[in-house]
């Protein structure tokens, strides 16, 4: 079945670095685009990255820019989330989601805690 | 860009109707076809629940409708049933490849 599962989270002192991965399964993952959205505790939802499905576009959210790097490797159906100058805001789960209708998330991840420690 | 607007709580009895308002600008629903709403029971990942302001995905049960007039977008569930009780989330394109959510309604079903 259509699948997302995200890995690569956990606890990281402020400023420090981490790279999330996000494996696909069950559709052709070359076929879409894919967003990264977390969620800090008991907040709301907030987009984060996203990445064309050839990864020839990539665009991110004003919060992240400059600090955060998203990219894919088709061959392994694996997006990643490269984090690095990480804050205490960027505490959050992490999900990563399929774009199928235009900006639109129908599929998505159980989510990875991500925890900035200061 | 700014999170859109939602009532921090909603509420209905079963077999009831509640609609969900999300508010933004015309720089983000009032300018785009691009609305989406998607459910969130705690301790969960969200659920797509309506795209493109009105479209049901497969497997999303009628009960659940969307329409925007304006600047406002809202998700109506009729026939309220308890597995309804969630968090909302609204979501639209904002313009220059960026994509701004709401801050949530939690739906209690009493």
């Amino acid at each position: 079945q259509v699948q997302l599962v995200e890995s690569g989270g956990g606890v990281v002192q402020r400023g420090g670095s981490l790279r999330l991965s996000c494996a696909a399964s069950g559709f052709t993952f070359s076929r879409y685009g894919m967003h990264w959205v977390r969620q800090a505790p008991g907040k709301g939802l907030e987009w984060v990255a996203f990445i064309q499905n050839d990864g020839s576009k990539k665009y991110y959210g004003d919060s992240v820019k400059g600090r955060f790097t998203i990219s894919r490797d088709n061959s392994k159906n694996t997006m990643y989330l490269q984090m690095n100058s990480l804050r205490a805001e960027d505490t959050a789960v992490y999900y990563c989601t399929r774009d199928k209708f235009p900006w639109t998330s129908d599929i998505w991840g159980q989510g990875t805690m991500v925890t900035v420690s200061s | 860009q700014s999170a859109l607007t939602q009532p921090p709580s909603a509420s209905g009895s079963p077999g009831q109707s509640v609609a969900i308002s999300c508010t933004g600008t015309s720089s983000d629903i009032g300018g785009y076809n691009y609305v989406s709403w998607y459910q969130q029971h705690p301790g969960k990942a969200p659920k797509l629940m309506i795209s493109e302001v009105y479209k049901r995905p497969s497997g999303v049960p009628d009960r659940f409708s969307g329409s925007k007039s304006g600047n406002t977008a809202s998700l109506t569930v009729s026939g309220l049933q308890t597995e309804d009780e969630a968090d909302y989330y609204c979501s639209s394109y904002a313009g220059s490849n960026n994509v701004v959510f709401g801050g949530g309604t939690k739906l209690t079903v009493l």
